[in-house]
């Protein structure tokens, strides 16, 4: 699986926009751009995945740079529930539906 | 609601006494995963079934075993638990027709071994 690189952590304000990026430098044409939170002392929850296009949803956005090699998960305002670890994850789109998991971004949210 | 149980939440054995984890989904999906959780690190995936096939990882231990009786049920057998296996373990589902593959978590099983 081609690897990512988030930063470890990130802190925002309650009600303000909050942007996580992720480089994937080593991405294929077929690799699509999943990305999952944990909350502390939870399962992984599925936040939202895109191939090529910016994508939206009730949770957030993805904003997908045009060579693809980096991306960005918006959270358009922030609140405390919000806080929890972020992964950005890329799963090869041709026969594997495994994900493997990085390090992922803390994201601490303040009020 | 459709959802992924785990029991127990909290599971205590001793070093070498084998442990059964408890994975049971209402959302018919095809497939279930296993994934091992160690303290401030990424989920790991174990292994996983696509309907009855069963799926290793290459680097899982022999100590980790998995049964699916049916579609609902799937369990994580540990045959002689080390230190070292104390973590939190999830249980996924995954509905592959949807071919979105987005998975569904658990809220996992704290597994301590004294």
């Amino acid at each position: 699986d081609a690897k990512t690189t988030q930063p470890n952590s990130m802190e925002s304000n309650e009600e303000e926009p909050v942007h996580l990026p992720c480089n994937h430098s080593t991405i294929s044409g077929t690799d699509y751009i999943h990305w999952y939170r944990q909350l502390p002392s939870q399962g992984p929850e599925y936040v939202i995945h895109g191939l090529t296009s910016n994508v939206n949803n009730r949770m957030a956005s993805l904003a997908i740079a045009e060579d693809r090699k980096s991306s960005t998960l918006i959270l358009h305002r922030a609140t405390l529930r919000d806080a929890a670890v972020y992964y950005c994850i890329l799963r090869d789109g041709g026969s594997n539906y495994k994900l493997t998991f990085g390090k992922g971004t803390l994201l601490t949210v303040n009020p | 609601d459709a959802m992924v149980i785990q029991n127990p939440r909290y599971q205590v054995t001793q070093f070498g006494k084998p442990v059964t984890l408890s994975c049971s989904q209402t959302l018919n999906h095809n497939v279930m995963y296993w994934y091992q959780q160690k303290s401030s690190q990424a989920p790991k995936l174990l292994f996983h079934y696509y309907d009855k096939d069963f799926n290793n990882e290459a680097d899982t231990p022999d100590n980790f075993q998995s049964r699916r009786p049916n579609t609902s049920f799937c369990f994580l057998d540990i045959r002689s638990p080390g230190l070292g296996d104390a973590a939190m373990y999830l249980c996924a589902t995954s509905p592959i027709f949807r071919r979105t593959y987005e998975q569904y978590f658990g809220p996992g099983t704290r597994l301590t071994v004294t």
